[in-house]
């Protein structure tokens, strides 16, 4: 699976609480992404990233930050989960070195339970 | 706003029958890609097209790209089984940054032996 894991790959949580997701990927890609996945919207994207430090906001942002410190790591926090985040998350890379980006390939998912 | 729109939502076929979905998109893109999920997993890319390309061919796999009506339609031929999984297109838009892309809804294909 292109050598990407998301960890944990299950959570359930209670609101207020902070949650941190964590993708790793081996393959040294240059853009990186977190999504959501929710019945009746397909993919949503939350943020993405498309260098060390470099990270932008996508169409879902509200009520998460993301930081990447080095290449194969992706970070996606919620500061204080809510019940409307309860969803399936799916990390995914792309792009290699300076080939500008094109196919992605995920990672498994994270499914995330906010109580 | 979800770029990419896919038809139907769902399909349901035999065996050794042919599948076709249909994508249908709203601005000019550098390239159109669909992706596979089989249940509980993550999606897999199957096959990219490009603005300049009309039909491209993988395996069982047909895609045709019509950039003037925007939409796009992928066939799997003689399906099987294993082929039961939800079909997803997604938009690199002109003018995109980052490698963004733009997901459809899915289509829920299920192949009956």
């Amino acid at each position: 699976d292109a050598g990407i894991t998301q960890s944990p790959r299950h959570k359930v949580t209670e609101t207020g609480t902070p949650v941190t997701l964590r993708c790793h990927q081996t393959e040294n890609h240059r853009y990186m992404y977190w999504y959501r996945q929710d019945p009746g919207h397909g993919l949503r994207l939350i943020h993405y990233s498309y260098g060390v430090k470099d990270t932008d906001k996508g169409e879902v942002s509200d009520g998460y930050s993301v930081s990447r410190s080095k290449t194969e790591d992706f970070l996606l926090t919620l500061e204080s989960a809510t019940s409307s985040q309860t969803s399936v998350y799916f990390c995914a890379i792309s792009g290699t070195g300076g080939v500008v980006a094109n196919e992605q390939f995920f990672g498994p998912g994270t499914r995330l339970t906010v109580l | 706003s979800q770029q990419g729109e896919e038809d139907p939502q769902a399909l349901s076929i035999q065996e050794g029958e042919n599948a076709t979905m249909n994508c249908s998109y709203k601005t000019s893109i550098n390239n159109l890609q669909w992706y596979r999920q089989n249940s509980g997993r993550g999606l897999v890319h199957l096959i990219l097209i490009r603005s300049n390309e009309r039909e491209k061919h993988s395996g069982r796999l047909r895609v045709t790209l019509d950039t003037s009506k925007k939409s796009s339609s992928l066939l799997i031929t003689a399906s099987r089984a294993a082929d039961t999984a939800s079909y997803f297109c997604a938009t690199d838009r002109v003018y995109n940054q980052g490698g963004k892309l733009i997901f459809g809804q899915g289509t829920e294909l299920s192949v009956k032996p």
